[in-house]
């Protein structure tokens, strides 16, 4: 019940176009649900959050959609850009407690 | 974004010696600091969480007498790797929560990796 799964493991798109990763969970507890981006030998930079309240979440061309019935939700990355390319992932966490990570998605945009 | 910063980036170190690294918030204080190890192309796996002025938290399955972690001030953490050997070879990851605003957020360190030989 503590799983966050992340889905795709990768992903190749061009650039312009609008890579999509999906997060599912499974408690209903969670209500903070952070993106993280990550380079190669980097640690994670938080990209945008959102919280249960709000169906969607804008920050610049990140865009994070949540379905709170279906227990999901989403990062989009509009016009995206070969510089996007990086490890993306999902978190959650409830009554600030601890993040459970994704697997991770490993996004290649092509020039 | 609240800054974190780790020291070293990067250590090599003989098999059996300790290596300790540190872990700063540098604009915000943190009462609670965790510690995360990644392996290679793998998610997060967290280690331990770090409460300033008590005990760490260790997960499930991590050696608390081979990873010490002291979190002494409001902005520094420090993990000590003791004796360590080539298994423990490694991406080392902390964050610190910053509850500013009444929001509940965790920035992440640029990371350090240890290599034992």
């Amino acid at each position: 019940q503590q799983q966050v799964k992340q889905s795709p493991q990768s992903l190749i798109v061009q650039k312009g176009g609008i890579p999509i990763i999906n997060c599912a969970y499974e408690n209903t507890a969670f209500d903070y649900f952070p993106w993280y981006q990550q380079f190669p030998g980097k640690g994670p930079a938080l990209l945008i959050a959102i919280r249960p309240d709000v169906s969607e979440k804008k920050e610049g061309r990140f865009t994070i959609s949540f379905n709170k019935s279906a227990k999901q939700f989403s990062l989009h990355i509009m016009d995206s850009q070969p510089g996007d390319s990086a490890t993306y992932f999902c978190a959650a966490s409830g009554g600030f407690q601890k993040l459970v990570f994704g697997t991770g998605t490993r996004l290649l945009v092509s020039p | 974004g609240a800054v974190v910063s780790q020291h070293p980036s990067r250590v090599i170190c003989k098999s059996g010696t300790s290596v300790k690294i540190e872990c700063r918030s540098l604009d915000f204080q943190a009462t609670t600091m965790f510690w995360y190890r990644q392996f290679p192309k793998k998610s997060l796996m967290l280690m331990a969480t770090s409460n300033e002025g008590s005990k760490a938290t260790y997960e499930q399955g991590v050696e608390k007498d081979k990873f010490l972690i002291n979190h002494a001030s409001l902005t520094l953490s420090t993990l000590t790797v003791t004796s360590a050997h080539p298994e423990d070879s490694s991406f080392y990851i902390c964050s610190a929560r910053d509850l500013g605003g009444g929001a509940d957020t965790q920035y992440f360190g640029p990371g350090t990796r240890l290599t034992v030989l």
